[in-house]
């Protein structure tokens, strides 16, 4: 079964450096998402991307934040200026089309600002 | 504003106990569709089930179980017959399909923990 992928697992930065967290969604999929989830808490919305621009954000993606696809297959997520707060587990999902059907997860990138 | 409550904050049981897991959502969409996520201790979100708002014919596969009620706004998940393997964190989800996008809004969760 094709699989979302997120690279790296795990990173590990300085505050106020910058950091890219890399994603391949499904590749027939139109739809794509990063949520966050900070230590111990639920999962929360980020961004949706679609048609080559963002959809919606929620009130965390501020001005720090941008996503990008670069080439067709790749979807990042960057963060401009890391603080310690942007610790947390970051999902990247794609679905086909708008119904969520169904929403799938990759399996995150745990990002620690020290 | 949508809105997803797990009231259950922690469950433990003992293994081939039967658990229920409840989810309560508030929604003004009459079109919609609801989700169970597992996340287990390696922290990956595990796709269970996606239920349309139409649909409310309860689904079982294998162990698992969802019974899904608009009368009382829930969509609530069994496990019969409880693993050790079955410890997570289970997630209820709702869409939200308003605002341009589309995104699921997701309870708090409930950790379970079966024990030997």
């Amino acid at each position: 079964e094709p699989e979302v992928t997120q690279t790296p697992s795990h990173q590990v930065t300085q505050m106020g450096q910058e950091v890219i967290l890399r994603c391949v969604p499904i590749s027939n999929h139109l739809y794509f998402y990063w949520y966050r989830q900070i230590l111990g808490q639920k999962v929360e919305f980020l961004v949706s991307f679609y048609n080559n621009e963002i959809s919606e954000k929620s009130e965390i993606f501020d001005d720090q934040f941008s996503v990008e696809r670069p080439d067709g297959s790749n979807f990042t997520l960057k963060i401009r200026s890391t603080k310690l707060e942007d610790s947390a587990m970051y999902f990247c999902a794609s679905s086909a089309d708008r119904e969520l059907t169904p929403l799938h997860f990759g399996n995150g990138t745990r990002l620690t600002v020290t | 504003a949508q809105k997803v409550t797990q009231a259950q904050t922690e469950i433990s049981v003992v293994e081939k106990e039967d658990v229920t897991l409840d989810c309560v959502y508030e929604t003004r969409d009459t079109t919609y569709y609801l989700f169970w996520y597992k996340q287990p201790p390696s922290g990956e979100l595990v796709f269970l089930i996606r239920r349309n708002s139409f649909d409310e014919q309860n689904e079982i596969s294998g162990r698992y179980s969802w019974n899904f009620q608009k009368s009382t706004s829930s969509f609530n998940f069994t496990i019969t017959a409880s693993q050790v393997v079955d410890s997570a964190v289970y997630f209820c989800a709702l869409s939200d399909l308003q605002g341009g996008s589309e995104k699921l809004v997701f309870g708090k969760g409930t950790k379970l923990t079966v024990n030997p």
